[in-house]
C-alpha cells in the first residue's frame, strides 16, 4: 500500500471527544475516498472528494462527521464528539482519474473508550 | 442501494489446492474489482476487469467478468500460505455518461482464506 499514507494508524478517543483522521493521497492523485470498516464487514463508502470539493457524501452520517481536502495538506475526515458506535477502521484511497481503480492506505484504527 | 454477495464466507484449505471464489450482484455492474486484505492493513487491487466476458490472469490469480455482468469469480491455483487474507469483490457505485466512472465503490462482505502448511 505504498503512497496513501494515514496516520495515525491507532487513535483512542474517549465519548465525547473529537477524532481527526489524516490521509496523504498518492503523489499525482486528486481523488480521495474514505471508508469505514466493521470488523468481519466489508469496506462501506462514507465520501468522495476531489481537491476542496466534496462530490458525494452520500455514505457519510449527517451529523458529527465532516471531511475536507484543502488546496495543500492532507484530506482530513472528522469525527465529533464520537461515540462508541465509531469504533471502526476507516480507510482512504486516491485515484489519479475518478475512473481509475483506486489504491488505499492501511487504515486508521479508531477505538472509542 | 447496490449489494455485492461473495460466497464462501471462508475457505480451509492445504498448500497447492485451487481456490475459487464468487461474486453476485442484482444490478449491473460496468467494472469488477478483487481486492486482499491481510490483517492489519488496507486492500489491495489484484485484478480490474472491464468487459463483460472477460478472462484476465495476475500470476497464479485469475478472474472472471460474467457475460450478464452481474457475477466474477476468482480463482488461485496452487495455493501458498502468503495467499491468507481476506479477498473482496468491489465495483463502482456509479456511472457517467461518457463512460466508465469509479465514483464510489461497492465491496461484498468478503472471503475469508485460511491455508494450511
Amino acid at each position: 500500500n505504498a503512497g496513501v499514507m494515514q496516520n495515525p494508524r491507532h487513535l483512542v478517543r474517549r465519548r465525547g471527544q473529537e477524532a481527526r483522521l489524516r490521509c496523504s493521497p498518492m503523489k499525482g492523485h486528486s481523488h480521495v475516498y474514505w471508508y469505514r470498516q466493521l470488523p468481519e464487514e466489508g469496506l462501506k463508502f462514507m465520501v468522495y472528494l476531489q481537491k476542496e470539493n466534496i462530490i458525494d457524501e452520500s455514505g457519510m452520517p449527517k451529523e458529527r462527521f465532516s471531511a475536507e481536502f484543502p488546496k495543500e495538506g492532507p484530506s482530513i475526515l472528522r469525527i465529533q464528539q464520537v461515540v462508541r458506535g465509531d469504533s471502526a477502521a476507516y480507510f482512504c484511497a486516491s485515484a489519479g482519474q475518478s475512473n481509475q481503480p483506486q489504491h488505499f492506505g492501511d487504515g486508521t484504527r479508531l477505538s472509542i473508550l | 442501494g447496490q449489494q455485492l454477495n461473495q460466497s464462501p464466507q471462508s475457505m480451509f484449505i492445504q498448500e497447492g489446492e485451487d481456490v475459487s471464489m464468487n461474486c453476485t450482484s442484482s444490478s449491473i455492474f460496468n467494472t469488477w474489482l478483487w481486492y486482499k486484505q491481510d490483517p492489519g492493513e488496507g486492500p489491495v487491487l489484484l485484478i480490474a476487469l472491464y468487459k463483460a466476458g472477460e478472462l484476465t490472469s495476475n500470476g497464479r490469480l485469475t478472474a472472471q467478468f460474467g457475460i450478464t455482468r452481474k457475477d466474477s469469480f476468482l480463482n488461485i491455483s496452487a495455493s501458498i500460505p502468503s495467499d491468507v487474507g481476506i479477498y473482496f469483490c468491489a465495483g463502482p457505485g456509479s456511472s457517467d455518461a461518457g463512460g466508465t466512472s469509479y465514483g464510489k465503490l461497492t465491496f461484498g462482505q468478503g472471503t475469508i482464506l485460511t491455508v494450511h502448511p
